[in-house]
């Protein structure tokens, strides 16, 4: 079975622009977590997907977006991009996101904001 | 508030020493915790959780609700232990949300 992959690996933007990411999740997951992750901050939740619903999210401002379509690939969306945002992006995929249920998560996508 | 806490950022062993990683957690309900491990270029992936009370690669961990920690135990460490080791609660249940400690790096000497 193929695990979640995400794209692009590496992206480099400069402040102000605005960049999308996007996670495939294993076949038949319907849960797609994202996080944040940076050396000073650690992992942080940023929102979760499932059946196309926002179902959680965490404490970023508005101008973290995300959505899910019908296939259960996600995107995220970060507009107006600030030298903070900089950091590794991860998502993470589970069947329905039970408790029982393991997440999988991908390799990440590094963004860098000059 | 939904807090995990790994109070140290590195814990350094000699193979063959037992290993114990710290973890505290804040959460006002009966809480889903996690050990998530992080392999040198490999992806984070789940290495156990509580409500399985499994053992995993000679790692184990229990849920002490009084002291609101859920420490990570071998006895005998490998250098294939060497990673990075996050605690994690689910902050929701039901639901992918995940909150991650700070991590702690283990290093298991030769």
């Amino acid at each position: 079975k193929a695990g979640v992959t995400q794209t692009p690996r590496y992206l480099i933007k400069t402040r102000g622009q605005q960049v999308t990411l996007s996670c495939s999740p294993i076949s038949g997951h319907r849960s797609v977590s994202w996080y944040q992750q940076t050396p000073g901050q650690g992992l942080q939740f940023l929102f979760e997907y499932f059946s196309e619903t926002q179902r959680n999210k965490g404490n970023f401002p508005g101008r973290f977006s995300g959505r899910q379509f019908s296939n259960s690939r996600s995107e995220m969306n970060v507009s107006t991009l600030e030298l903070g945002d900089s950091a590794l992006y991860l998502c993470a995929s589970s069947l329905v996101g039970r408790v029982q249920d393991t997440q999988y998560f991908g390799p990440g996508t590094r963004l860098t904001v000059l | 508030a939904q807090r995990v806490t790994q109070p140290e950022k590195l814990l350094s062993v000699f193979k063959g020493a037992p290993v114990e990683l710290k973890c505290n957690y804040s959460y006002s309900g009966s809480p889903e915790l996690f050990w998530y491990v992080q392999y040198s270029r490999q992806r984070l992936q789940l290495l156990l959780r509580h409500i399985s009370r499994e053992s995993i690669k000679g790692f184990t961990a229990d849920l002490n609700k009084g002291e609101t920690s859920f420490h990570l135990k071998k006895p005998f460490a490998q250098e294939e232990d060497s990673a990075m080791y996050y605690c994690a609660l689910l902050g929701s249940s039901n639901t992918g949300k995940l909150i991650f400690g700070q991590g702690t790096t283990l290093q298991v000497k030769p």
